[in-house]
């Protein structure tokens, strides 16, 4: 699966609106674009997927360039709930073979009451 | 509520011993994973396996081994652990190979 880019770490305040972004410029035609988030002590928790157009859920709205090489995940209203690793992986939605899903290092949210 | 059960939550032992996490998900899903998640939070497939086939990571030595009773359950055996294997072990499910869902992980101390 193609890389992503991320920066390290971003903060905000409780209340605002966080647009964190992943850049993917080798992207392939049939990679899905994966947001997942961790907190300490736990595994990754689902966020959101996008294969092209843009995409809302009760989580976050996610935004993906029309060129598919770079997506924005964007939470609104962000609390201290959501401070967290952010993860931008990209997935092919096999049928068969083996799965290489790899996460990297992602971005630190920082939330500042 | 995780539908992703992972046993124990911390495990600590010595160099040499045998060491087995278990893992269940009442999802429903068919297919199951073991990842492992280093020091640096990097996460690596080690792992998948459905009612059809396993699928090993080349990667991961052969001293790790998965064991499944059932499609709802997929456990983890080390048979002889290293001071390399400390990490996180994470179990995972999907429906097929779409949406991953994660345990709370096994966090593992290798003396």
């Amino acid at each position: 699966d193609a890389k992503t880019t991320q920066p390290d770490s971003m903060e905000s305040t409780e209340g605002e609106t966080v647009h964190l972004p992943c850049s993917h410029a080798t992207i392939s035609g049939n990679e899905y674009i994966y947001w997942y988030r961790q907190v300490p002590l736990q595994g990754p928790e689902y966020v959101t997927h996008g294969l092209q157009q843009n995409t809302t859920n009760s989580m976050a709205f996610l935004a993906i360039a029309s060129d598919r090489k770079s997506s924005t995940l964007i939470l609104p209203h962000v609390s201290l709930r959501d401070a967290a690793v952010y993860h931008c992986i990209l997935r092919v939605r096999r049928t068969e073979g083996a799965d290489r899903l790899t996460f990297g290092k992602g971005t630190q949210l920082i939330i500042q009451p | 509520e995780t539908a992703v059960f992972q046993t124990p939550n911390y495990h600590v032992t010595q160099v040499g011993n045998e060491v087995s996490f278990n893992c269940k998900q009442t999802l429903g899903h068919d297919t199951m994973y073991w990842y492992k998640q280093d020091s640096k939070k990097l996460l690596k497939i080690m792992f998948s396996y459905n009612n059809k086939q396993l699928i090993v990571n080349e990667t991961v030595p052969r001293r790790f081994s998965p064991q499944s009773s059932d499609k709802a359950h997929l456990n983890l055996r080390i048979k002889s652990v290293e001071p390399e294997d400390s990490a996180v072990y994470l179990c995972a499910s999907s429906f097929s190979q779409n949406t991953l869902y994660f345990g709370a992980g096994t966090r593992l101390s290798v003396l």
